[in-house]
């Protein structure tokens, strides 16, 4: 398994358009998590799924961020507008439901997109 | 409320020498803490778990209840021990709730 792939590994976009992210979780994993991680604010959960439904999005900064789960292998993160604060890095993981542990198994990590806002 | 403190941004120390990276955590209930780790280059990965007790590349990490620390040690450092590390907090809803991460930097 090549793991969890995330596509594009860069993007650098002018404010204003649109930016989609793109995830390819583990397959089997059941949990499925998007991530954003800056240096003033460290690594934050925005969002995660369960079996393709969206669970918790409290931590999805405004209605300017979506996130969609369509099937088990694929999950986009989008944003727009985009905005120059929307410039980080955003990982992918992902989790098995091993014996009905749910949100307790470890979490596999993707690559992360470098997302560059102008 | 629920938190997970790395007060080290950087810590650089020479190889051979003991390392001891700083994780303080604030949780009511009893805490389910873990060490993730990202080399260069590499993807963010999870390095050891306290309820394993374990003992992984060296490292290990005690729970400390009384001073709420996950404080990460390993007695002689390597070269290949460079990378970013983060602390990270299992909460009541059971989502990770992660520290702001420590760069080590091991000096030849």
């Amino acid at each position: 398994d090549a793991g969890v792939i995330q596509s594009p590994r860069h993007e650098v976009t002018e404010m204003g358009q649109e930016v989609t992210l793109r995830c390819k979780p583990i397959s089997g994993h059941d949990y499925l998590f998007w991530y954003r991680q800056t240096m003033m604010r460290g690594l934050e959960l925005l969002i995660y799924f369960n079996n393709n439904v969206p669970i918790d999005d409290s931590g999805m900064p405004e209605d300017r961020f979506s996130a969609k789960m369509p099937n088990a292998s694929f999950s986009t993160l989008k944003i727009q507008p985009s905005e120059p604060r929307d410039s980080a890095v955003y990982f992918c993981a992902s989790s098995p439901d091993r014996w009905g542990r749910g949100l307790l198994d470890e979490q596999f990590f993707g690559p992360g997109t470098r997302l560059t806002v102008l | 409320a629920q938190r997970v403190t790395q007060p080290e941004k950087l810590l650089s120390v020479f190889k051979g020498a003991p390392v001891e990276l700083k994780c303080n955590y604030s949780y009511s209930g009893s805490p389910e803490l873990f060490w993730y780790v990202q080399y260069s280059r590499q993807r963010l990965q999870l390095l050891l778990r306290h309820i394993s007790r374990e003992s992984i590349k060296g490292f290990t990490a005690d729970l400390n209840k009384g001073e709420t620390s996950f404080h990460l040690k390993k007695p002689f450092a390597q070269e290949e021990d460079s990378a970013m590390y983060y602390c990270a907090l299992r909460g009541s809803n059971y989502q990770l709730i992660w520290g702001a991460g420590t760069k080590l930097i091991i000096k030849p």
